[in-house]
This record gives structure tokens, C-alpha cells and sequence, in this order.
């Protein structure tokens, strides 16, 4: 079964900090994978994208990376701001197509001052 | 850039009664999508379309129904609205062969 699940569910961090996000999965065959980015009470956004070939993507204070054998990736946020906090969603596409997209659940994170 | 977007923001509905959620795109995409979101789940596609004239099932299709209007606009329909059909619903589009898919801002439905 294609799936994807994501680690922890939540976390909070102190502002500045850094902090690492997992996201497993087994959705076969696999076409890329996307961290998207939903503030509350908006609509995710794309952070980055990773496809196979791809280990390690930066976008400013996020890295993401992907292990394609293992089926894990990871993102990354350096020097947690207030503003990162959001809920962090790991979606992977399956066949090429927009409509073969897997959601992971979500890490909800917080940063406090 | 308005993007991606969804009327109303917030409704609260009767159970059994019946409305329309209406969401529209200015990016020229083909390709639109209702999702909703229940919490400590993940995003599930309820219905989409691949092209103008074109609809599918998702993975939670019943209880709704979809009318793609026209390349803009692709509406999402509660015919007899139930409580476990509380949710949040995304519309989203994407571009023909491109797996990133644009959100709107969401609506927020309850159904007592």
C-alpha cells in the first residue's frame, strides 16, 4: 500500500534553533517528493522538490534531503524564526501525474521566543 | 497574482441541506482538484480533472459531486450534506505534466 508518514507529528523548538523533520514512505513506482509548507488557515505552498537522482536540495534556511534506497527524507531548518512556525507536509508522487499524489499527516511545528 | 481561488471561506450547513463550493484559477493550468483535510489525516483527493470536459474519483468521492465549468473554474457540490463531511476542502491546480499543485486559501464547512 502507498503510503507516507511523517515524524514526529509535532514539535517546538526554541526561536533559533535548528531542527530535522522525517518523512518515510513506500509509495511505488516513486516520481518525486515535495515538502510543502501550510501556514494555519492557508493552503500548502511548495517548499522544494527532490527527485531520484537528487540527495540534498537547499531553499535559504531549509535543506531537504532524500535517501531513494532507504525511502526516507529528511528537512532540515536552520536557525528557527517565529515565522517557521507551520505544519510541514512530505507529499510523494507515484506514476507521473498530479493526480498520484501521497500526503503524509503533517508535522506541526512551533517556534517560541 | 490572485493563484487559486475558493468561496466561501467559512460555512456552517444543516444536515441534509445542499451547497456549492465554487473555486477558480488565473494560471492557465489544465489540471484541478478538491481535497479535504480532517485532522491527523492527510490531504485526500475527493474528485479532480485533467482537462476541460474531464472528472474523476478520488479516493473519497461520496457525497459530492463536481462540475468543471470551464479551464478556470471546477466546482465541488453537497447535494445532502452529512456531519462527517466537516472539514476543510482545498481546491488546487497544476500544469499538464507538473506534479506541483497550487492551493487555495481553503473553506472551512460544518455541517450540524
Amino acid at each position: 500500500k502507498n503510503q507516507v508518514e511523517q515524524s514526529p507529528q509535532s514539535l517546538i523548538i526554541l526561536e533559533g534553533k535548528n531542527c530535522t523533520l522525517q518523512c518515510n514512505y513506500t509509495v511505488s513506482p516513486f516520481s518525486n517528493l515535495r515538502w510543502y509548507k501550510q501556514d494555519t488557515g492557508r493552503g500548502p505552498v511548495s517548499l522544494t522538490i527532490m527527485t531520484f537522482s537528487e540527495n540534498t536540495k537547499s531553499n535559504g534556511r531549509y535543506t531537504a534531503t532524500l535517501d531513494a534506497d532507504t525511502k526516507q527524507s529528511s528537512l532540515h531548518i536552520t536557525a528557527s524564526q517565529l515565522s517557521d512556525s507551520a505544519s510541514y507536509i512530505c507529499v510523494v508522487t507515484g506514476q507521473t501525474g498530479a493526480n498520484n499524489l501521497f500526503f503524509g499527516t503533517g508535522t506541526r511545528l512551533t517556534v517560541i521566543p | 497574482n490572485a493563484g487559486v481561488t475558493q468561496t466561501p471561506k467559512f460555512q456552517v450547513l444543516k444536515t441534509g441541506q445542499s451547497m456549492t463550493l465554487q473555486c477558480a484559477q488565473d494560471m492557465n493550468h489544465n489540471s484541478m482538484y478538491w481535497y479535504r483535510q480532517d485532522p491527523g489525516m492527510g490531504l485526500r483527493l475527493i474528485y479532480y480533472s485533467a482537462s476541460e470536459g474531464t472528472t474523476d474519483k478520488g479516493e473519497v468521492p461520496n457525497g459530492y459531486n463536481v462540475s468543471r465549468l470551464n479551464k478556470r473554474e471546477f466546482s465541488l457540490r453537497l447535494e445532502s450534506a452529512a456531519p462527517s463531511q466537516t472539514s476543510v476542502y482545498f481546491c488546487a491546480s497544476s500544469s499538464q505534466g507538473d506534479t506541483e499543485a497550487f492551493f487555495g486559501q481553503g473553506t472551512r464547512l460544518t455541517v450540524v
